[in-house]
């Protein structure tokens, strides 16, 4: 029930196209949705995060849209450029007994040039 | 600069043998926590620590010890114990806060490799 699921394990995209990555959850405790971002030989970094009680963040090019009653949440890379080729992680926190952060499988994204 | 120093970056261990890694942070967080990246199973929790001398077991914590005796310091060891210890390793400190927060700093990750 503490798992968070990630699609696709891989991902290539063309150079401004739209790369989407999709995650889903069951434990209804979880309070704080992050993605990461990860690049080879480097720990993970924050991307971007979401609360429960908002249906859509953007910044930038980056946007996580939220559906709580699905519990499902995405990320969405508009313009994708090959700097974001990276590995990117869903995640998400439980806010109670501890703080802990699940995380996705991760997602091996590839943008061509 | 502040942030997460992960030490050695490369480790080689002979099996039987017990490693430690070492994880410092200079953030004045009260928590940290290690987790193991392998291949297509992305961060899996070992231990965490939410105040000094304190400390949880995460969802992979055999054959792992931890100790929390400074704010700034969450050494963890690999014993001989743990069946599969080659993995990359990866510290994280936050500052656990009100609902909807707790961004993860982590470090640049130690690669164990058993021979």
């Amino acid at each position: 029930q503490q798992q968070v699921k990630q699609s696709p394990q891989s991902l290539i995209v063309q150079k401004g196209g739209i790369s989407i990555i999709n995650c889903a959850y069951e434990n209804t405790a979880f309070d704080y949705f992050p993605w990461y971002q990860q690049f080879p030989g480097k720990g993970p970094a924050l991307l971007i995060a979401i609360r429960p009680d908002v249906s859509e963040k953007k910044e930038g090019r980056f946007t996580i849209s939220f559906n709580k009653s699905a519990k499902q949440f995405s990320l969405h890379i508009m313009d994708s450029q090959p700097g974001d080729s990276a590995t990117y992680f869903c995640a998400a926190r439980i806010g109670t007994g501890g703080f802990k952060t699940i995380f996705g499988a991760g997602t091996r994204l590839f943008v061509k040039a | 600069d502040g942030g997460i120093t992960q030490s050695p970056k490369y480790l080689f261990r002979k099996e039987g043998q017990n490693v430690t890694l070492s994880c410092e942070q200079n953030l004045n967080h009260d928590a940290m926590y290690w987790y193991r990246q392998d291949p297509g199973q992305g961060l899996r929790l070992i231990y965490y620590s939410q105040i000094v001398n304190d400390f949880q077991k995460g969802d992979i914590a055999e054959g792992y010890s931890v100790s929390r005796e400074k704010k700034e310091s969450f050494p963890l060891t690999v014993t001989s114990a743990q069946k599969n210890p080659t993995a990359f390793y990866l510290c994280a400190s936050s500052q656990p806060g009100g609902v909807g927060t707790g961004e993860l700093f982590f470090g640049e990750g130690s690669r164990l490799t058993v021979l």
